[in-house]
């Protein structure tokens, strides 16, 4: 089955560079995303990047794909106390229909001043 | 910006009870699911449903959970006879066009089960 594995907490300082890394299973996933949940929130789509990509950038945020290791990572340039949150990686199994999403554990993104 | 609005945002309930759990999709949407997060856990897919009809659902959601659509509007997500293990946190998304689009996630509602 699916799954998808990420580490569970990252400590930063204001101003550095944060990435967050996520592995999963499923060869036939067609999109990966990164979600945010802030204190009290639902899930925010950040990004999402198709398989037959492997870099997208949004202003300060670069996903890196390496779909030879299935091995997603989400880079946070110039990281802001806001940036403190868990992000989730996610990935859809492609098979068709109404896919459903598979999230990771989350990762703990703390920013400290 | 459309919201996807969920109530109650936190539910206490007496094991063996049955709750609802309330969802207001964006109104152009037209994919609709149901996901929960136990806490410390991942976040788990239960249901898809389209065209007023359930399109997906994972192992978890057995007969004790049922969707509805009763409006047109709210999307309910009902447990009946509620179990400890049932408490979690219950998210409500919806899209557009479905997954490959992105979900917009609610809020969330917090269930405890005592």
């Amino acid at each position: 089955g699916e799954d998808v594995e990420q580490s569970l907490f990252l400590s930063v300082r204001e101003g550095d560079s944060s990435v967050i890394n996520c592995t999963y299973t499923d060869s036939s996933s067609t999109y990966l995303y990164w979600y945010k949940q802030e204190p009290g929130a639902g899930l925010q789509l950040l990004t999402y990047i198709f398989s037959n990509m492997d870099m997208k950038q949004d202003q300060r945020l670069t996903v890196l794909l390496n779909k030879k290791d299935k091995h997603l990572s989400l880079r946070i340039a110039d990281t802001q106390t806001g940036d403190s949150a868990i992000y989730f990686c996610a990935e859809t199994p492609d098979r068709g229909g109404f896919q459903k999403l598979v999230f990771g554990t989350g990762t703990r993104l703390l920013v400290s001043p | 910006e459309p919201e996807v609005t969920q109530t109650p945002s936190h539910q206490v309930t007496q094991m063996g009870q049955e709750v609802i759990l309330r969802c207001v999709p964006i109104s152009n949407h037209l994919y609709f699911y149901w996901y929960r997060q136990i806490l410390g856990q991942k976040v788990e897919f239960l249901v898809s449903f389209y065209n007023n009809e359930i399109s997906e659902k994972s192992e978890i959601f057995d007969d004790q959970f049922s969707v509805e659509r009763p409006d047109g509007s709210n999307f309910t997500l009902k447990i009946r006879s509620t179990k400890l293990e049932d408490s979690a946190m219950y998210f409500c998304a919806s899209s557009e066009r479905g997954t490959h689009y992105g979900y917009t996630f609610g809020s969330g509602t917090r269930l405890t089960v005592v």
